[in-house]
């Protein structure tokens, strides 16, 4: 069944505005990672989260390991155009090695 | 290059035939995976190796998907009598533990 529930499906934003999105699951996770995929190309990480409660940034990227464990959530701020792809957030279960992915999030930018 | 390989980067075969995608992972890394990817899609687990456990091929659509992983490095996914809804991007990677690197992928198209 599915265990990551990723949201939104999809954004359509103008440029510059910020993006949010999140990831939940009714189960305990050890690691949360969040990736980007451009068009054509494999899936890059962006940041790696392992402490709950943990804050990271990586330029105008931020992400957060939910203080639950059961959450983790992604915002992007003044969105450029090349933020454009695919979004997908990733954890290891609690006891478990394999890395589960959410269903990606699709942004767009208005020009 | 130190990055997850796929070969080929395309291929297209007819309807019936078998292929055999190939990934070689980052020197290294215990684990690998393979997901496929329709068109503007997320991303399907098909097999994950870890080590030298059984692997979970729980996400295999079909017993005409096989893969095997060779001295824990070298992963072939073998298609038997591929059909037309067997078209999409076949994804490879690999991990040391935790963080997963993607490879750019092999675009399948039967025709």
């Amino acid at each position: 069944g599915q265990q990551l529930n990723q949201s939104p499906q999809s954004m359509f934003i103008q440029e510059g505005e910020d993006v949010s999105m999140n990831c939940t699951s009714s189960s305990i996770f050890n690691t949360w990672l969040w990736y980007k995929q451009d068009p054509g190309e494999g899936p890059v990480l962006l940041i790696a989260l392992y402490k709950a409660g943990e804050l990271t940034s990586n330029g105008r990227l931020t992400a957060q390991f939910g203080i639950t464990r059961k959450d983790s959530f992604l915002n992007i701020s003044a969105s450029i155009p090349s933020d454009v792809g695919i979004y997908f957030c990733a954890g290891q279960l609690n006891g478990a090695q394999k890395l589960v992915f959410g269903q990606g999030t699709r942004l767009t930018i208005n020009p | 290059g130190a990055g997850v390989s796929q070969s080929p980067s395309n291929k297209v075969t007819e309807k019936g035939k078998d292929v055999e995608l190939r990934c070689d992972p980052i020197s290294g890394h215990t684990a690998l995976y393979w997901y496929r990817q329709s068109l503007g899609q997320g991303l399907e687990f098909l097999i994950y190796f870890q080590g030298n456990s059984a692997p979970d091929k729980s996400g295999l659509p079909s017993d005409r998907f096989s893969a095997e992983r060779t001295g824990g490095s070298v992963s072939t996914l073998t298609i038997q009598r591929t059909q037309q809804e067997d078209s999409a991007v076949y994804l490879c990677a690999s991990s040391p533990d935790t963080e997963a690197f993607f490879g750019q992928g092999t675009r399948l198209t039967v025709v």
